[in-house]
C-alpha cells in the first residue's frame, strides 16, 4: 500500500514568518497535488506538479515535486492569517485508475496576527 | 455557476438504520468520488464512478453502496449504519483523470452513529 506522509502534522507561526511542508513517499507518483482546506468546507486544489524536478510558485507559495518523484514540499514565504487552513498532499499512482488518488493525512497550519 | 451540493450537511442517525448521503454536481463531469475524512486518516477513498451505471470500490468500501444512474448525482448509502462510520464524508468529482486534473469536493456531509 502506497503512503504519503506529511510532516509537520501541526505548525503554529506568527504572521511574517516562513515555513515549508513535506510530502514523503517510498513510492514513485505519476503526479503530486496540493490541496488547501478551511474548516466546514472541502478542500480545493492550489496545484498539481507532474514532472521530477518541477517547481511552482502562486504568488507566496512555493511547490517543488522531488527529482524522483517521491517526495514534494510547498514554502510559503511570509505567512498571512489568510493562509490558516489544513494542507493536503495527494498522490496519482502510475498504472493506476482514475479513482487512485492516494492523500496525506494533513498539515494543520495556524498563523497569528 | 456550476458547483457540487451536498446534503444533508449534517445527520445523526442509530445503528443499525440506513442512511442515503446525496451528492449532485452540475459541471456534467464524468467522473465521482466519494470520501471519509477522519482524524488520523486523512481523506480515504469508498467509493468511485466513471460514468452512468459504472461504481467502483475504493479503500474503505465495506458496509457502503453507491449507484451512478444519471451524470449529476452519486448517492452514498450505509445499508447499516455503524459507530465507526461516524465521520465527514466528501464528494468530489472531476472531468478527467483525478490524478492529473482537478477534483471539485463538496462542502461535506457531517455523519454521527449514536
Amino acid at each position: 500500500t502506497q503512503l504519503l506522509e506529511q510532516s509537520p502534522q501541526f505548525l503554529s507561526i506568527q504572521e511574517g514568518e516562513n515555513l515549508t511542508v513535506y510530502c514523503n513517499s517510498s513510492s514513485v507518483f505519476s503526479s503530486l497535488q496540493w490541496y488547501r482546506q478551511e474548516p466546514g468546507e472541502g478542500p480545493v486544489l492550489l496545484v498539481t506538479v507532474v514532472t521530477g524536478g518541477e517547481v511552482k510558485k502562486l504568488k507566496r507559495l512555493t511547490f517543488q515535486f522531488g527529482d524522483a518523484r517521491k517526495d514534494s514540499s510547498l514554502h510559503i514565504t511570509a505567512a498571512q492569517p489568510g493562509d490558516t487552513g489544513l494542507y493536503l498532499c495527494a498522490g496519482g499512482q502510475y498504472g493506476g485508475s482514475q479513482g487512485n488518488l492516494i492523500f496525506g493525512k494533513g498539515t494543520k497550519l495556524s498563523v497569528k496576527p | 455557476d456550476a458547483e457540487i451540493t451536498q446534503s444533508p450537511r449534517h445527520k445523526i442517525t442509530e445503528t443499525g438504520r440506513q442512511v442515503t448521503l446525496a451528492c449532485h454536481q452540475t459541471w456534467n463531469h464524468n467522473n465521482m468520488f466519494w470520501y471519509r475524512q477522519d482524524l488520523g486518516h486523512g481523506l480515504r477513498l469508498i467509493h468511485y464512478s466513471y460514468g452512468v451505471q459504472d461504481t467502483n470500490k475504493g479503500e474503505v468500501s465495506d458496509g457502503y453502496s453507491v449507484s451512478r444512474s444519471n451524470t449529476e448525482d452519486l448517492p452514498l448509502t450505509l445499508e447499516s449504519a455503524a459507530s465507526s462510520q461516524t465521520s465527514v464524508y466528501f464528494c468530489a468529482s472531476s472531468r478527467g483523470q483525478a490524478s492529473t486534473g482537478e477534483l471539485f469536493f463538496g462542502e461535506g456531509s457531517r455523519l454521527t452513529v449514536l
